[in-house]
């Protein structure tokens, strides 16, 4: 399976400054990297994704990089804004039998501060 | 209709009790899950079902079972629980046992008593 890495734990900016999250995963035949956002009291919803064959994906403020020699790929919110605030996770499937089964990182608790 | 509905969204529950967790997705998604979430904690894989058929099951206790009626309706027994699976119980759907986005519902926060 897949082994992943996650970090920070948590991380505080103030509102209008950038959040990077990293993550690290193990298997290199890997080819899906997804990140999910979980807000209080609900499930966790995908913002961005990214599949093998593209370095960098944007959608508004977010976007997504992926390093595949290094097999890590971040998260990075600009001009952060107290919605963003939640817990992010990564979640490779890695490949194989068990790919469509999301292996969670431990989770970056991102806190806005206005 | 990009939803999956869990109910109910709280449940307190005995030790003796029985109780069943229910999540429906109404986007032909054939892959569905069960995951369950302590605080602080990533969702942590239970079970999965595929066409219907449960294809993985993560050393689940017999006190936890599964039930896929239709494509549509994954269920989730519950019976002689211990106050340690308190939790949020997370059920998600995917379109095919592929790398593809996962739709979660709310979950059911449950507290054993």
């Amino acid at each position: 399976g897949e082994n992943v890495e996650q970090h920070p734990s948590t991380l505080s900016v103030q509102e209008g400054d950038s959040a990077v999250i990293k993550c690290t995963y193990s298997d290199s035949a890997s080819n899906y990297f997804p990140w999910y956002k979980q807000e209080l009291g609900k499930g966790p919803q995908l913002i961005i994704d990214i599949r093998s064959n593209v370095g960098e994906k944007k959608d508004q403020r977010i976007a997504v990089t992926l390093n595949k020699t290094a097999k890590h790929f971040s998260l990075h919110i600009t001009e952060t804004q107290p919605e963003d605030s939640a817990v992010y996770f990564c979640a490779p499937p890695g490949s194989g039998a068990g790919s469509y089964q999301l292996t969670f990182g431990k989770g970056t608790k991102l806190s806005v501060i206005p | 209709d990009t939803e999956v509905t869990q109910t109910p969204k709280h449940l307190v529950m005995g030790m003796t009790n029985k109780k069943s967790l229910k999540c429906e997705q109404h986007m032909g998604h054939r892959a569905m899950y069960w995951y369950k979430q302590k605080a602080k904690k990533p969702p942590e894989l239970m079970f999965v079902y595929s066409y219907e058929k449960l294809s993985i099951n993560e050393s689940v206790p017999s006190r936890f079972s599964p039930e896929c009626p239709n494509s549509s309706l994954l269920n989730l027994h519950l019976h002689a629980l211990q106050p340690e699976d308190s939790a949020l119980y997370l059920c998600a759907s995917t379109r095919g046992a592929g790398v593809t986005e996962a739709f979660f519902g709310q979950g059911t926060r449950l507290t054993v008593v």
